[in-house]
């Protein structure tokens, strides 16, 4: 079955970085892309970064852009997400989450990790 | 960016009842609307996808309808396991966007 397990979160102060792993498992990695959603304390969710398949393409949300960085390592069949001038609003349970398909279906999340949480705080 | 929005952000029903959730796109999505159920300290579960399609292994009283910028869930008769929180997400185009939440509780 489809496993995702986050790890690398934790206490950080301001303006730090962190690297946050996703460690996939029970399905082909290497065709699918793959996207990582936060939930802050009391928020609701928020979309952060997608990677595509084959590593070729990367989106990000503006409240992240030139700060963090998504990539991949298919032979580790590992998701990262990089995070680097961390603040206070980042403060949130980050969960990767698995595309449902290609094409139309990318951009559908059908399978998440458990989370996460990164908290920055001096 | 395109922004969604869900009403009501709570609500209160028991069980048996016919619940339906509502979500807005500030501008047109065509059908490329996902529903998602969290419960707390869980991880997200895809229900819907494309508006009105049911993921697999989703109770068939979950419903989806809409297309454009308004977009129903529907459950129709409430059971115990659906309190949760239901969050519609847009993928029409980046960057991705959630609404804002509906917390299904205990009447």
């Amino acid at each position: 079955q489809v496993q995702l397990v986050e790890s690398g979160g934790g206490v950080v102060q301001p303006g730090r970085s962190l690297r946050l792993s996703c460690a996939a498992s029970g399905f082909a990695f290497t065709d699918y892309g793959m996207h990582w959603v936060r939930k802050a304390p009391g928020k609701g969710l928020e979309w952060v970064a997608f990677i595509s398949y084959d590593g070729s393409g990367q989106y990000y949300a503006d409240s992240v852009k030139g700060r963090f960085t998504i990539s991949s390592d298919n032979s580790k069949n590992t998701l990262y997400l990089q995070m680097n001038g961390l603040r206070g609003e980042d403060t949130a349970v980050y969960y990767c989450a698995k595309a449902r398909g290609l094409s139309t279906l990318t951009n559908v999340l059908d399978y998440w990790g458990q989370g996460t949480l990164v908290t920055v705080s001096s | 960016d395109i922004q969604m929005t869900q009403s009501p952000s709570t609500l209160s029903a028991s069980v048996g009842d016919r619940v339906t959730i509502t979500c807005r796109a500030s501008q047109s999505i065509s059908s490329w609307l996902a529903w998602y159920q969290q419960k707390p300290g869980k991880a997200p579960k895809l229900l819907i996808y494309k508006a009105s399609s049911l993921e697999g292994g989703v109770p068939s009283r979950f419903g989806g309808s809409g297309s454009g910028t308004e977009f129903t869930l529907t459950i129709s008769s409430l059971q115990p396991d659906d309190y949760a929180t239901y969050y519609c997400q847009q993928y029409n185009s980046y960057p991705l966007t959630f609404g804002g939440g509906t917390k299904v509780e205990i009447k």
